[in-house]
């Protein structure tokens, strides 16, 4: 089975532009989570995506907002982008019926940079 | 508040040694627990899952949970060099909302 996939990999972009990252999540997993990972804070959750509903939001400026296809894949958008986004972006999906074997599985990330 | 504590090291152990990661959590509703190692500059990969209370093994790894003390810990034997990593632990909670809670992380190093 093919695991998470993310695109692009890499993304360069300069304050005020704006970038929109894609997550293709594994076959049958229906939950698509994104969160930021910067070296000072970790993994921060951003939100969550099921079934085309966002179920569950951090806290992140409206700036950042996301949304989620009838095929399960995902796209996390960031508009006028600010020095501080600079961070690596991490996808994770899971079937996301609940109950307590759910898991999440990451994808390889998405680094984005600001200049 | 943090909801899930881990120190953040790093820890240090000799090879061969074992490694004992530790993980406490605030969250009763918190079902079900997940290691995660990260290498440097890339993404987490899941390592164990554990849902009930007592220990749990693969390979060289064992999950550690118990409920009532809220604590969760993953030991690693006969460590080698490329074991050096970022742990992470989460829980996953349904009480709520549904979320997945991530520690900092504790970052291992094993000395050859």
């Amino acid at each position: 089975k093919a695991g998470v996939t993310q695109t692009p990999r890499y993304l360069i972009k300069t304050r005020g532009q704006q970038v929109t990252l894609s997550c293709s999540p594994i076959s049958g997993h229906r939950s698509v989570s994104w969160y930021q990972q910067t070296p000072g804070q970790g993994l921060q959750f951003l939100f969550e995506y099921f079934s085309e509903t966002q179920r569950n939001k951090g806290n992140f400026p409206g700036r950042f907002s996301g949304r989620q296809f009838s095929n399960s894949r995902s796209e996390m958008n960031v508009s006028t982008l600010e020095l501080g986004d600079s961070a690596l972006y991490l996808c994770a999906s899971s079937v996301g019926t609940g109950g307590g074997t759910d898991t999440q599985y990451f994808g390889p990330g998405t680094r984005l940079t600001v200049l | 508040q943090k909801e899930v504590e881990q120190n953040s090291g790093p820890l240090s152990v000799p090879e061969g040694a074992i490694a004992s990661l530790n993980c406490t959590y605030s969250d009763r509703g918190s079902q079900s627990f997940f290691w995660y190692r990260q290498y440097s500059g890339k993404s987490p990969e899941l390592i164990m899952s554990i849902y009930s209370n007592g220990d749990k093994e693969d390979g060289r790894f064992t999950a550690q949970l118990n409920k009532a003390s809220q604590y969760v810990s993953l030991l690693i034997r006969d460590s080698q060099p490329s074991d050096s990593a970022t742990y992470l632990c989460a829980a996953h909670t349904t009480s709520g909302t549904y979320k997945y809670i991530f520690g900092t992380g504790t970052r291992l190093k094993v000395l050859a």
